[in-house]
């Protein structure tokens, strides 16, 4: 069993649906990221939040919209995506921001499908 | 700047022979190196790590790595493959003093043969 939870596993919505993933952790981690990861690739980081505030974007189109309500809980609200956004995607974290040497606890993803 | 290169995107063996996957390092700082495992349909799980402690690192499942400083490499090893050890692979460098953000390898495809 993974110890960051993702809902929902699977995803279908179409491009002008408004949708949202979710990410729990209960570790007292204070790093959160989102990934994207097409088949066959290595996930590509999105999104990094160090105690609950935004510290890196990368360049991620503003039809994702992420949010961090608490310091267990990590959300990407997703609105008018486009074919291209299919993909998995995963959420982890990690002990302490701007610690290199901790592991990051990824959970198992949601399958998105965009219509 | 950090880069990792994993130098096969397939590696085909059969059960209970060995499994080499390799991974080749770059960093202007003193690194920290990870092993992840992903299985079909789900997230990465951490297999070993290094962080200037011993060289040799064990991890779970009996994989194992050595970190080779002069040959800027961290490959993975295990004496023995299991069909369940099929999985995708991916070295993963994080510097310490640098960019704190890990840089992902391409990826290894490990299949593992009856």
């Amino acid at each position: 069993d993974t110890e960051v939870t993702q809902t929902p596993k699977h995803l279908v919505m179409g491009m002008t649906n408004k949708k949202s993933l979710k990410c729990e952790q209960h570790m007292g981690h204070r790093a959160m990221y989102w990934y994207k990861q097409k088949a066959k690739k290595p996930p590509e980081l999105m999104f990094v939040y160090s105690y609950e505030k935004l510290s890196i974007n990368e360049s991620v189109p503003s039809r994702f919209s992420p949010e961090c309500p608490n310091s267990s809980l990590l959300n990407l609200h997703l609105h008018a995506l486009q074919p291209e956004d299919s993909a998995l995607y995963l959420c982890a974290s990690s002990q302490e921001p701007g610690m290199s040497n901790q592991p990051q606890h990824f959970g198992d993803g949601t399958r998105l499908s965009i219509l | 700047a950090q880069s990792v290169t994993q130098l096969d995107s397939h590696v085909s063996v059969s059960e209970g022979t060995p499994v080499l996957l390799r991974c080749n390092y770059s960093s202007s700082y003193s690194p920290s190196l990870f092993w992840y495992v992903q299985h079909p349909n789900k997230g990465l799980q951490l297999l070993l790590k290094y962080t200037s402690a011993a060289t040799l690192v064990k991890g779970i499942n009996g994989f194992e790595a050595e970190f080779k400083k002069s040959e800027t490499s961290f490959h993975l090893t295990k004496p023995s493959a299991h069909m369940s050890d099929a999985a995708e692979y991916f070295c993963v460098v994080a510097e310490r003093g640098g960019s704190y953000i890990p840089t992902f390898g391409r990826g290894t495809s490990l299949i593992v043969h009856p």
